[in-house]
């Protein structure tokens, strides 16, 4: 079945500490984006990319790090300079064909907690 | 710049009533328009979008939009609520303009909807 796989659903990371995010897409999309959302804000970017060894930030950029290196995987890095990490982290890929008429797909989601 | 504002954080109705989530938004080109459904925990599903080939568009799970160009809305409409559609609902926006919006999608900040027996 194709889809968006993020790994782990759960994540408890300790105050200092750099963790990584998984997110994999077998749809052959060329577009895939980070969110994050916390209660009652909605998603907000973090980072996205159009193309492999391309991305580009987003609204919320500061603390993150991704890469590119392969169409299907694009990791998020969470470092220990994003002062308040605890989110739920969604990962969307999205074909570019036709410029904004194509949906995203979502993954099922990271809960990171900071202990 | 592209903008979506979506009135009513929580809405609560009636098992059986009349489901409306309102959607507005700010874009400068004609937009493409997408309402998504999010269950607890869970990733957002695409329950139906606006390409511009009709200003009333059916999705799924009952569920139904109509662009009015005038009013610059996309509102969500059912006609009769389950308990299962209880769940945080999205509109968002794009533009396809790689000059304004390099293809970003923006979101609103959603409406929590439950459905009361």
């Amino acid at each position: 079945d194709g889809g968006i796989t993020q790994s782990p659903k759960y994540l408890f990371r300790k105050e200092g500490q750099n963790v990584t995010l998984s997110c994999e897409q077998n749809l052959n999309h060329d577009a895939m984006y980070w969110y994050r959302q916390d209660p009652g804000q909605g998603l907000r970017l973090i980072y996205y990319s159009q193309i492999v060894n391309d991305f580009q930030k987003g609204d919320i950029a500061e603390g993150y790090s991704v890469s590119r290196e392969k169409k299907e995987s694009f990791p998020l890095t969470v470092t220990s300079a994003q002062k308040n990490p605890t989110a739920f982290y969604l990962c969307a890929s999205r074909p570019t064909g036709r410029l904004g008429y194509n949906e995203q797909f979502f993954g099922p989601g990271t809960r990171l907690t900071v202990l | 710049a592209q903008s979506v504002t979506q009135l009513g954080s929580h809405v609560s109705v009636s098992e059986g009533a009349l489901v409306l989530l309102r959607c507005n938004y700010s874009s400068s080109v004609p937009p493409y328009l997408f309402w998504y459904v999010q269950y607890p925990n869970q990733g957002l599903q695409l329950l139906l979008k606006y390409t511009s080939a009709a200003t009333l568009v059916k999705g799924i799970n009952g569920f139904e939009a109509e662009f009015k160009k005038s009013e610059t809305s996309f509102h969500l409409t059912k006609p009769s609520a389950h308990m299962s559609d209880a769940a945080e609902y999205f509109c968002a926006v794009s533009d396809g303009n790689l000059k304004t919006s390099y293809d970003k999608v923006i979101f609103g900040p959603g409406t929590s909807l439950s459905v009361i027996p």
